[in-house]
């Protein structure tokens, strides 16, 4: 099916530390991976995205690496702050233009 | 601000009345999407336009729900004879033509409580 797991549900660090959360997905059709990020209350918002022709990605500090063979996905934050405290929802698609299944999101809690 | 704008960001309803929504998106952006996220849970897709066609939409959306983008622009997204189970945050997003036309960009959305 097009169902994404997520985890975890939520993830607790301290600011500095890293943080990583991983996705699995099911459909071989999947080719285009995003990460959204969603402050209380706020929109998503994209915060980086992955090709299915690409195992790795990064910017700044979040990267994401893509093992296709295996299917699952993760991103990763290194020397989290406070400000990236939110909701991180991962996404598929590739199916569909636009048409993205989500998973069930990671509250990030960063502690100062 | 010249993203995704969408309209009320809070609606308040009795069950069985009908609730119309409007969403604005970026104006260069010919695709539009409907989503609908609950608390606790990511967006689900429900429907989606190029320009002025409905080229799909979910198996969620029932019967009593209905979208529109009559000039290829703006679009609204009706639900007639609302049930508690209704209640959530609508998500209006558009993507951009051509490469990269999967990267959505969200509205606010509009949070739906039917009473």
């Amino acid at each position: 099916g097009e169902n994404v797991e997520q985890h975890p549900s939520t993830l607790s660090v301290q600011e500095g530390d890293s943080a990583v959360i991983k996705c699995t997905y099911s459909d071989s059709a999947s080719n285009y991976f995003p990460w959204y990020k969603q402050e209380l209350g706020k929109r998503p918002q994209l915060i980086i995205d992955i090709r299915s022709n690409v195992g790795e990605k990064k910017d700044q500090r979040i990267a994401v690496t893509l093992n296709k063979t295996a299917k699952h996905f993760s991103l990763h934050i290194t020397e989290t702050q406070p400000e990236d405290s939110a909701v991180y929802f991962c996404a598929r698609g590739g199916t569909s233009y636009g048409k993205l299944t989500f998973g069930q999101g990671t509250i990030l809690t960063v502690h100062p | 601000d010249t993203g995704v704008s969408q309209d009320p960001r809070h609606k308040i309803t009795k069950r069985g009345q009908n609730v119309t929504f409007r969403c604005d998106p970026i104006s260069e952006h010919n695709r539009l999407y409907w989503y609908r996220q609950t608390l606790g849970q990511g967006p689900e897709f429900l429907t989606y336009f190029q320009n002025e066609a409905q080229l799909e939409k979910s198996r969620l959306l029932s019967d009593r729900f209905s979208a529109e983008r009559p000039k290829g622009s703006f679009s609204t997204l009706e639900i007639q004879r609302t049930e508690q189970g209704d209640s959530a945050m609508y998500l209006c997003a558009s993507s951009p033509r051509g490469s990269g036309d999967e990267k959505l960009f969200f509205g606010s959305g509009t949070q739906l409580s039917v009473l």
